[in-house]
């Protein structure tokens, strides 16, 4: 019930082309949904993060899409680039004994060609 | 404004070996600490959690432990290290759940462990 399943595994999508990655969460106590890129040795850093009283939000060329009732949430990037490819995490959060309790989806490695 | 810090930064240890990796942060009090370890290709394992000065709590059983002894001090340790223990290792924090802020966590730049 603690499971955050994300697809696909890899993806590689032309640069100008829309990137959209999906994650599936099971446990409805989830309270908090990030996204986080992460670079070849480097660690994740937040890109676009939202709530569940929101079914989008937009930043820049990020997207998240949010569906309470099917408890999934996807991330679009609009117009790739090739400094877009790197891998990305979603994630489901909630206030749980003073601490944030993450789970982390297992990753997309995104490659966008020129 | 907040920064997080590793060190060192990669490390190549012998098998049996102990090991110290050290986290610090800076611009932010009590906040709550984090140890990750990620597998190449794979996820974020949770390791150990802190909400305060030497207090620790562990997700999974392992080779190793952490320790608390500051407020934004936040180190990772084993007594004899596995071939298995090698994996980037990552230290996050987010602020206080008492407060009003963000639920992000933050991540440090990560320590890269090679065990042989």
């Amino acid at each position: 019930q603690q499971q955050v399943k994300q697809s696909p595994q890899s993806l590689i999508v032309q640069k100008g082309g829309i990137s959209i990655i999906n994650c599936a969460y099971e446990n409805t106590a989830f309270d908090y949904f990030p996204w986080y890129q992460q670079f070849p040795g480097k660690g994740p850093a937040l890109l676009i993060a939202i709530r569940p009283d929101v079914s989008e939000k937009k930043e820049g060329r990020f997207t998240i899409s949010f569906n309470k009732s099917a408890k999934q949430f996807s991330l679009h990037i609009m117009d790739s680039q090739p400094g877009d490819s790197a891998t990305y995490f979603c994630a489901a959060s909630m206030r749980s004994g003073g601490y944030q309790k993450v789970t982390f989806g297992t990753g997309t490695k995104l490659q966008v060609i020129p | 404004s907040q920064t997080i810090h590793q060190w060192p930064a990669t490390l190549v240890q012998p098998v049996g070996s102990p090991l110290s990796l050290e986290c610090t942060v800076e611009g932010t009090s009590n906040p709550n600490l984090y140890w990750y370890r990620q597998a190449a290709g794979r996820g974020l394992q949770l390791l150990f959690y802190s909400i305060g000065i030497d207090q620790i709590s562990s997700e999974v059983p392992q080779n190793l432990s952490a320790s608390r002894p500051q407020d934004r001090q936040f180190i990772l340790s084993s007594k004899k290290l596995l071939l298995s223990d090698s994996g980037f290792y990552l230290c996050a924090w987010t602020w206080p759940t008492s407060g009003a802020h963000t639920d992000t966590q933050y991540f440090g730049p990560g320590t890269r462990l090679t065990v042989l």
